[in-house]
C-alpha cells in the first residue's frame, strides 16, 4: 500500500536551533514530492517540489533534499515565524492520471523565542 | 492574483440538509480538487476535474457531488449532510493534474 509517513510528529525548538523533518515514503513510482506549510485555520502553501533523488530545492531558511526513499525538509536558525505544520505529499506514477496526491500526517514545529 | 478562493469559509449545517461549497482560481489552470481535512486521517481527495467538462472519483466520494462550472470555477455539493461529513474542506488547482497543487483557505462544515 502507498504510503508516506511523517516524523517527528511535533518539535519544539529554540529559535536558532538548527533541525530536520523527515518525509518517508512508499510507493510504486515517484513523480513528484511535495512540501506544503499549513498555518492554524489556513490552507496549505507551497513551499518545494522534487522530482528526482538528489535533488535540493531552498527558499530562505528552508531547504529540501530528496533520496529513493525520503526527503528532508532541512530549518536552519529557525525563528518563532517559522511555526507551523509542514505537510508532505507524494504523487505516484500510477496516478499521473488523476493528479491525487498522498499526504503524510504533518509534522507541528514551534519556535520559542 | 487572488489565487484559490472559497466561499463560504464557515457553515453549520442540521443533519439532512443540503449545501453546496463553491470555489474560485483565477490563475488559468486546467485541473481543479476537492480535499477534506480531518484529524488524524490527513488530506484525502474527494473529486477531481482535470478540465474543464471533466470531474472523476477520488479516494473519499461518497455523499458529494461536484460540478465543473466552467474553467475557473468548481463546486462541491453536499446533498443531505451527515454529522460524518464534519470536516474542513480545501479546494486546490494545479495547471495539469501532475503539476503543483495550490490550495485555498478552506471551509470549515460542522453537520450537528
Amino acid at each position: 500500500e502507498d504510503q508516506v509517513t511523517q516524523s517527528p510528529e511535533a518539535l519544539r525548538l529554540q529559535e536558532g536551533e538548527s533541525s530536520s523533518l523527515n518525509c518517508s515514503y512508499t510507493v510504486s513510482g515517484l513523480r513528484g514530492l511535495f512540501w506544503y506549510r499549513q498555518d492554524p485555520g489556513k490552507g496549505p502553501e507551497f513551499l518545494f517540489t522534487l522530482y528526482s533523488a538528489g535533488e535540493e530545492k531552498e527558499k530562505e531558511r528552508l531547504k529540501a533534499t530528496l533520496t529513493k526513499k525520503e526527503s528532508f525538509l532541512h530549518i536552519t536558525a529557525p525563528k518563532p515565524e517559522d511555526s507551523a505544520t509542514y505537510l508532505c505529499a507524494v504523487h505516484e506514477r500510477g496516478s499521473s492520471n488523476t493528479g491525487k496526491l498522498i499526504f503524510g500526517q504533518g509534522t507541528t514545529l514551534q519556535v520559542k523565542p | 492574483n487572488a489565487g484559490v478562493t472559497q466561499t463560504p469559509k464557515f457553515q453549520v449545517l442540521k443533519t439532512g440538509q443540503s449545501m453546496t461549497l463553491q470555489c474560485a482560481q483565477d490563475m488559468n489552470h486546467n485541473s481543479m480538487y476537492w480535499y477534506r481535512q480531518d484529524p488524524g486521517m490527513g488530506l484525502r481527495l474527494i473529486y477531481y476535474s482535470a478540465s474543464e467538462g471533466t470531474t472523476d472519483k477520488g479516494e473519499v466520494p461518497n455523499g458529494y457531488n461536484v460540478s465543473r462550472l466552467n474553467k475557473r470555477e468548481f463546486s462541491l455539493r453536499l446533498e443531505s449532510a451527515a454529522p460524518s461529513q464534519t470536516s474542513v474542506y480545501f479546494c486546490a488547482s494545479s495547471e495539469d493534474l501532475p503539476s503543483t497543487q495550490y490550495f485555498g483557505p478552506g471551509t470549515r462544515l460542522t453537520v450537528l
